[in-house]
């Protein structure tokens, strides 16, 4: 299977612990973005890489959360210090960056958070 | 400030009949829209998208339809299948970056 995976698919944590989640992108993808779900709500942005660089990160993402994608391959996303309010859904997609403006991206399965 | 709005959360539709979800969205700098299907538990999966510079794209039984005057599109499913009852996802996005995404809407695809 060469589609984008996720791991752990669950996590449930007790408020204030930290927690960190990790997605492994299509090989060939050189983008890989992460998005936040909420119930009722469409995927929200959160930032996203260009190889190892992180390009974008959404005003929305307080400072308990870091991103990294150290070689440019996997991505882990970690919050520190958890709350209640950041239980939701994770999602990470990858894409392929060519030329022009169609760029289509795919998502992983989904890490779901529940903090206590 | 909702860029992408999905205004009816839920649409039911006979097997065999033709399926219409509709978008809607506010930001004249998007310029790729891409519905996705998502199933409870699982991530969005890529159905169909379409360029700015096209008014309509076909996929076998999915066919989008883009108005860019009225900054609406649309998703036709013909005929509609049981397995497509889920959520249907619009997103948009501007020169090659982030999604913005509207808040679904649920399609039930009675038999």
């Amino acid at each position: 299977d060469t589609g984008v995976s996720q791991n752990p698919r669950h996590k449930i944590t007790k408020r204030g612990q930290n927690v960190t989640f990790r997605c492994d992108p299509i090989s060939e993808h050189n983008r890989l973005y992460w998005y936040r779900q909420t119930l009722g709500q469409g995927p929200e942005f959160l930032t996203y890489f260009q190889n190892e660089a992180q390009l974008e990160k959404s005003r929305l993402l307080s400072d308990r959360f870091s991103a990294e994608r150290p070689k440019g391959s996997f991505s882990t996303l970690e919050i520190q210090r958890t709350e209640q309010g950041d239980s939701a859904m994770y999602l990470c997609a990858s894409s392929a960056r060519t030329s022009g403006y169609s760029e289509t991206q795919y998502f992983g399965p989904g890490t779901r958070l529940l903090v206590l | 400030d909702q860029q992408v709005k999905q205004n009816s959360p839920s649409l039911s539709v006979q097997e065999g009949r033709i399926s219409i979800l509709n978008c809607d969205y506010t930001n004249s700098m998007f310029d790729y829209f891409l519905w996705y299907k998502k199933y409870p538990a699982e991530g969005p999966t890529f159905l169909i998208s379409i360029s700015s510079i096209k008014d309509k794209n076909e996929d076998g039984r999915f066919t989008v339809f883009l108005n860019k005057s009225a900054k609406h599109l649309s998703l036709h499913i013909v005929p509609s299948q049981p397995g497509d009852s889920a959520v249907y996802f619009c997103a948009a996005s501007a020169t090659a970056s982030k999604l913005t995404f509207g808040t679904g809407t649920r399609l039930q695809v009675t038999l």
